[in-house]
């Protein structure tokens, strides 16, 4: 099972819009519309912050928002502010009751 | 509240068994659909997704890690149980549980984590 891919890195000004990608195959982010994000701080547990585009859990910011065309989902944070600062995980499922999380983002808010 | 505790030695020698226990309240692993699953991450590197057992005792496991990974529940003491065979120093990280299913297949909560290192 191979990582999903997702940039290493990507950067952003308070109050810009980024979007981080996560991009897999046909078997799984294409395949299912079952993919979630996860936003890391250092040194802390990730948390659940969306799932497939429209799912926020409790407490969770809609500044985050996602999508997915084909094998790509991507996750959307508008109006960055500095707290968005962190790695930011997708993971989808792939199949046989099996998951696959992407290789990780680092978000800089400049 | 839902919470998840992960329990286990910090440090094993190579080639020892890992076992790690998954503690948890708030729901019920006999709920229909409910899961619990385990997830790792070396230092400074991505989360990595081992293995998964549901209400029904079904398990799955990472398909490069299956031949060394077990996962099993108690329901009457809500735990689950990872056992990872044939440490290895690349197998150094953090090991967290966290509740999905029944309804909900996302990751939450996780527990805080366990760090384990493998070294002789």
């Amino acid at each position: 099972q191979s990582a999903l891919t997702q940039p290493a890195s990507v950067s952003g000004s308070p109050g810009q819009t980024i979007t981080i990608s996560c991009t897999g195959i046909s078997s799984d982010v294409g395949n299912y519309n079952l993919v979630s994000w996860y936003q890391q701080h250092p040194g802390k547990a990730p948390k659940f912050i969306l799932y497939e585009g429209n799912k926020w859990p409790s407490g969770v910011s809609n500044r985050f928002s996602g999508s997915k065309s084909g094998n790509t989902a991507s996750l959307t944070i508008s109006g960055l502010q500095t707290e968005d600062e962190a790695d930011y995980y997708c993971c989808s499922y792939a199949g046989n009751s099996t998951w696959m999380f992407g290789g990780g983002t680092k978000l800089t808010v400049l | 509240q839902v919470t998840l505790t992960e329990s286990g030695p910090a440090l094993v020698k190579p080639t020892q068994t890992l076992t790690l226990t998954c503690t948890f309240s708030g729901f019920s692993l006999s709920t229909s659909k409910m899961c619990v699953t385990w997830i790792r991450q070396p230092p400074g590197k991505a989360l990595e997704w081992l293995a998964l057992i549901d209400w029904d005792d079904d398990k799955s496991y990472n398909t490069s890690l299956k031949t060394r990974l077990t996962i099993s529940k108690d329901t009457s003491k809500n735990q689950v149980v990872l056992t990872m065979s044939n440490m290895d120093p690349v197998d150094t990280g953090t090991y967290y549980c966290a509740r999905t299913g029944a309804g909900r297949p996302w990751f939450d909560p996780w527990g805080q984590g366990t760090q384990v290192t493998v070294s002789s």
